[in-house]
């Protein structure tokens, strides 16, 4: 089963912050944040798993509860180059073959 | 730095004409996986590939789907008797043993028509 994310879409103004979360009705090993520009791969961000501590890069952070099976992507003082489209991806056990099953995608768009 | 290559990057098609996708993986991974993507939605899994057989594979990659790693370098996907459904764009991503991060190449978009 895919994981939900949320929002859809936001819009914001060069600086402002966003909050992207990704809920899993299936208990997660992991989860792994990707963007991807128009026309073009998926990039990977970063990776959270089960029992690990909440990463960060640059002013891209996450974070993984467990307990509701959601993992949140924040983003702080956003750049232009920081529009896109963000999916997460759940699954990936690196012991049984790592299939990454993809939410949707939430269009972010930031604005000058 | 290394990074997934993937050829042709477009490949036009007729229905009902076999095309092979092609991938170089990063050179010490040992995970390989197949991804497409149809316009505007989101990125669906279909084949995962190690040790030199299919480890999982989705809905999506029925009987005239096809992987293979003809040598020590290249991760082909093969689809026979194209659909114009087919139409998609796919994504090529490995990994290292023990390790979960998947890095995706830059993607074969095909076009049946």
């Amino acid at each position: 089963q895919q994981p939900v994310q949320s929002p859809q879409a936001v819009i914001l103004r060069e600086g402002e912050d966003a909050v992207i979360n990704c809920s899993s009705s299936k208990a997660l090993y992991s989860v792994h944040w990707y963007r991807q520009k128009h026309g073009e791969a998926p990039v990977f961000l970063m990776i959270l798993l089960k029992g690990g501590e909440q990463k960060g890069h640059d002013k891209i952070s996450a974070s993984f509860n467990e307990k509701k099976q959601q993992s949140s992507l924040y983003l702080t003082a956003s750049q232009l180059s920081y529009s896109g489209t963000y999916f997460c991806g759940t699954g990936g056990v690196y012991n049984q073959g790592g299939k990454l099953i993809f939410g949707q995608g939430t269009e972010l768009s930031v604005k000058p | 730095e290394p990074e997934v290559t993937q050829t042709p990057s477009h490949q036009v098609t007729q229905m009902g004409q076999e095309v092979i996708l092609r991938c170089v993986p990063i050179s010490n991974h040992l995970y390989f996986y197949w991804y497409r993507q149809i316009l505007g939605q989101k990125v669906e899994f279909l084949v995962s590939f190690y040790n030199n057989e299919i480890s999982e594979k989705s809905e999506i990659f029925d009987d005239r789907f096809s992987v293979e790693r003809p040598d020590g370098s290249n991760f082909t996907l093969k689809i026979r008797s194209t659909k114009l459904e087919d139409s998609a764009m796919y994504f090529c991503a490995s990994r290292q043993a023990f390790v979960v991060e998947q890095y995706f190449g830059p993607g074969t978009r095909l076009t049946v028509t």
